[in-house]
């Protein structure tokens, strides 16, 4: 079975400080993990993904993040905000098999940045 | 690629008349999902269709929900009778292959009076 949990369901940083989101996952097979960002009034759009090459993913807009399976983690991060960053971002994990009911999407976390 | 077209964008409708929701996939997607997004439930996957086919429908919330997917390039989410509970954002997606990215439309805003 798989799960994922997102730490923190609202972060607020200043502009031009260190985003960190943090997602945490269990799967039981090599897991696919995936960042989807939604901007307001908009669908989800993917920010990047991880299927099991480079443990260090970069995404869009300067977006990346690392698997760590020691850790079970797949934390988002940018090193500099910037206001369009403010979004909903959601942690998705899967099997990577066919079965698109073991795609398990986290409960988001809306980040919102500070002058 | 327009990427996937759901209609309308915006609905207000009364408790108890019916509800259709259209979504056009991304050409050459074998799989659509349908979700629904409140402040207090999150992002809910309803129903998915692979190769029009509905696979798993497990997260339809009760009867009064239903779906269907007549060809690759459309499908419908009804709702008959609606309810103000099911106001919501409903959103249609796509993928290539069943775990692997998916491509959102961009919603629908059901409110129900």
């Amino acid at each position: 079975a798989q799960s994922v949990t997102q730490l923190g369901s609202h972060v607020s940083v200043s502009e031009g400080a260190l985003v960190l989101l943090r997602c945490n996952y269990s799967s039981s097979v090599p897991p696919y993990l995936f960042w989807y960002v939604q901007y307001p009034n908009q669908g989800l759009q993917l920010l990047l993904k991880y299927t099991s090459a480079a443990t260090l993913v970069k995404g869009i807009n300067g977006f990346e993040a690392e698997f760590k399976k020691s850790e079970t983690s797949f934390h988002l991060t940018k090193p500099s905000a910037h206001m369009s960053d403010a979004a909903e971002y959601f942690c998705v994990v899967s099997d990577g098999g066919s079965s698109a009911s073991k795609i398990i999407f986290g409960s988001g976390t809306r980040l919102s940045i500070r002058p | 690629d327009a990427g996937v077209i759901q209609s309308p964008r915006h609905e207000v409708t009364e408790m108890g008349q019916e509800v259709t929701l259209r979504c056009k996939p991304i050409s050459g997607h074998d799989y659509l999902f349908w979700y629904r997004q409140t402040m207090m439930r999150g992002l809910e996957l309803l129903i998915y269709f692979n190769n029009n086919v509905p696979i798993d429908d497990s997260g339809m919330p009760e009867d009064r929900f239903s779906a269907k997917m007549p060809n690759a390039s459309f499908s419908t989410l009804k709702i008959q009778p609606s309810e103000p509970r099911d106001s919501a954002v409903y959103f249609c997606a796509s993928s290539f292959s069943g775990a692997g990215t998916q491509y959102f439309g961009p919603g629908t805003r059901l409110l129900v009076l």
